[in-house]
């Protein structure tokens, strides 16, 4: 019930397009659902958060999707740049960040 | 700001002989975290601090291993002795209080064990 699943493992887009990964989540005590990304050689970074009182949170071209009642929550990356190749980490928590759950991790690549 | 600051970037060792990781956190924040990450198991949370007092360490994987926080701007981690099941990329983060502030990150010890 503490898990997070993410999908897919690995993900191969061209630039322009828009890029989905997906999570999903067990225990419905979860209130905070981050997402990082992570570049080779660098440790992961905060990119977007969302909280299950909101269905969708932008901020340029990121945007999460929350959908409460199917327990899933996902990252869209519109007009997606060879830049955004990189790790992408969703997590869940409740109350506190030493608590977070993480996902396994999407590796993104964007072709030119 | 210059983050979260880990040495050495890289560690290469032999199996028995003891490893030290150092953290510098950045300066105001009083949460700090020692992950690990493995392509087969993740990023996983080894030990937590808050106000340089361990709070969780249920995920330190045996008694090998012991993270110490003497003061706010430093933290080492050290596996004594050191297996090639420890090879790993281990990374420290701070961030403030312990609620949903964003985790600052360091570059990460690349371990290898051999």
């Amino acid at each position: 019930q503490q898990q997070v699943k993410q999908s897919p493992q690995s993900l191969i887009v061209q630039k322009g397009g828009i890029s989905i990964i997906n999570c999903a989540y067990e225990n419905t005590a979860f209130d905070y659902f981050p997402w990082y990304q992570q570049f080779p050689g660098k440790g992961p970074a905060l990119l977007i958060a969302i909280r299950p009182d909101v269905s969708e949170k932008k901020e340029g071209r990121f945007t999460i999707s929350f959908n409460k009642s199917a327990k899933q929550f996902s990252l869209h990356i519109m007009d997606s740049q060879p830049g955004d190749s990189a790790t992408y980490f969703c997590a869940a928590s409740r109350g506190s960040n030493y608590q977070l759950i993480w996902g396994a991790g999407t590796k993104l690549i964007i072709k030119p | 700001d210059a983050g979260v600051i880990q040495s050495p970037r890289h560690e290469v060792t032999e199996m028995g002989q003891e490893v030290t990781l150092r953290c510098k956190p950045i300066s105001g924040h009083n949460s700090l975290f020692w992950y690990r990450q493995t392509m087969m198991r993740g990023l996983e949370l080894l030990i937590y601090f808050n106000n340089n007092v361990p709070i969780d360490d249920s995920g330190m994987p045996e008694d090998r291993f012991s993270a110490k926080m003497p003061n706010a701007s430093f933290s080492t981690l050290k596996i004594q002795p050191s297996e090639p099941r420890d090879s790993a990329v281990y990374f420290c983060a701070s961030t403030i209080g312990q609620g949903r502030s964003p985790l600052h990150f360091g570059n990460g010890t690349r371990l290898t064990v051999t």
